[in-house]
């Protein structure tokens, strides 16, 4: 069965300190990643997508990269965190391409306190 | 571009009662559509899911009827829980590689 890895549960961060966030998936492969971010008391923000290795997409302009250096694994990064990067950080996968029926299953977060 | 709307929130029930969370939707072609629900502090679950018209979709009690003539995929429940207190998202999917587009999500808080 697949099963997805998500990496630190908590973690809090000075501001301007580094971010490595990692993700990773078990049982599949090739399948589509993403990350989300979910500020406080507000819906998800989809940060980054890929379809596979070295495919990056990214949905919206800021302090983050991501990368993918193997079939399963997704690495969320800051080189220097700001306050407003705080939140809950979701990985998700889903197979492809008749995955879209399925949905998405998500990792079980990494809340981000930026101080 | 494809769009979910859902009711805002949060919603309070008590215990017993009858649950519904309107979730409309925008979208060329035939989407499938989902509902999440978010326990406090852990990551998204699917609640259901149904992939053509008319299908509805069910699990733990709650239900959802894909509704194409009026876009919408309402999520009820019939009596609610203490533990059904969460936030639900809303979300469609289309075919390909098109991502999940999710609505904002509506918290439920139901007291005993």
């Amino acid at each position: 069965s697949q099963t997805i890895h998500q990496w630190p549960a908590t973690l809090v961060q000075p501001v301007g300190s580094p971010l490595s966030l990692e993700c990773t998936v078990e049982g599949t492969s090739n399948p589509n990643l993403y990350w989300y971010r979910q500020a406080a008391g507000r819906g998800l923000q989809l940060l980054f997508y890929s379809v596979g290795i070295g495919q990056i997409s990214s949905e919206v302009p800021q302090n983050l990269s991501a990368s993918r250096p193997q079939d399963r694994q997704f690495i969320l990064s800051s080189k220097k965190l700001l306050l407003s990067d705080s939140g809950f950080y979701l990985c998700a996968w889903r197979a492809t391409p008749e995955g879209s029926i399925y949905g998405y299953t998500f990792g079980s977060g990494t809340r981000l306190t930026v101080v | 571009g494809d769009s979910v709307t859902q009711m805002e929130g949060p919603v309070t029930l008590s215990e017993e009662a009858f649950l519904t969370i309107n979730c409309t939707y925008t979208a060329t072609g035939y989407p499938s559509l989902f509902w999440y629900v978010q326990y406090p502090g852990e990551g998204l679950q699917l609640l259901l899911k149904a992939t053509k018209a008319d299908d509805k979709g069910s699990n733990k009690g709650f239900e959802a009827t894909y509704r194409k003539e009026t876009t919408s995929f309402h999520l009820e429940k019939g009596s609610v829980q203490v533990s059904d207190s969460a936030v639900y998202f809303c979300a469609l999917s289309k075919g390909g590689q098109g991502n999940l587009i999710f609505g904002k999500g509506t918290k439920l808080s139901v007291k005993p």
